[in-house]
């Protein structure tokens, strides 16, 4: 089936990194958008951003720019959202999710997400 | 950028219809889906084209969108459609999608 396997739960001081992978199955990899969305803590979805495995092209939203990469290897059909400089109000649930490519994604809508990543910012 | 925006919360008394709206200017003019989570679970999609609800979702979930107001329809609703709802929408000036803040849906 259909499905998206994010990595494990990361615990990481501030200023450091955070490197998250999603791997894909069940459909061809490279026909649809994987997106980012953050959720902190009882707290709303929040677009992050969105990388086409196709192509590497990517859109970040204004406020994670800079800080914000995201990466994929077709090969093993695995998606990585690697964010920098974290703070403590970065702790949060990041998901990824697929979408079919460019504004169609606004119609369809986000139809298979991940389990998602817990990331715990503490020192 | 384009916002989108719902109510807090929700009330609604088993086997009765609940109806989450979600605003945006010129909402109708764009297409709306809609996403129901769960306590500890991701996020699943319950409506998408406005109106569309993909396979394995219950009839009684329906959507609507006209104007600036996009609603999400749950007609009998049970203990089960006790969730978190939030809408989505395309917002073509940051090239990505856009989420309303959320509706806690109570079924009491």
């Amino acid at each position: 089936q259909v499905q998206l396997v994010q990595s494990g739960a990361e615990v990481k001081k501030p200023g450091a990194s955070v490197k998250v992978s999603c791997k894909a199955s069940g459909y061809t990899f490279t026909t649809y958008d994987i997106y980012w969305v953050r959720q902190a803590t009882g707290q709303g979805l929040e677009w992050m951003g969105w990388m086409n495995p196709n192509s590497g092209d990517t859109r970040h939203a204004q406020k994670f720019q800079g800080r914000l990469t995201m990466a994929r290897n077709t090969s093993i059909s695995t998606a990585y959202m690697e964010m920098t400089s974290l703070r403590s109000e970065d702790t949060a649930t990041f998901y990824c999710a697929r979408a079919r490519p460019g504004a169609a994604a606004g119609r369809f809508g986000l139809d298979v997400w991940g389990q998602g990543t817990t990331v715990l910012v503490s020192s | 950028s384009y916002e989108l925006t719902q109510p807090p919360s929700v009330s609604v008394s088993p086997g009765q219809t609940a109806s989450i709206p979600c605003s945006g200017d010129k909402l109708g003019d764009k297409f709306a889906c809609w996403y129901q989570q769960k306590p500890g679970q991701s996020p699943l999609l319950v409506i998408y084209q406005d109106n569309t609800r993909p396979s394995g979702i219950p009839e009684r979930f329906s959507g609507s969108n006209s104007g600036n107001t996009a609603t999400l329809t749950i007609s009998g609703t049970q203990a089960l459609d006790e969730a978190d709802y939030y809408c989505q929408a395309w917002d073509s000036s940051t090239g990505g999608v856009v989420f309303g803040g959320g509706t806690k849906l109570t079924v009491l």
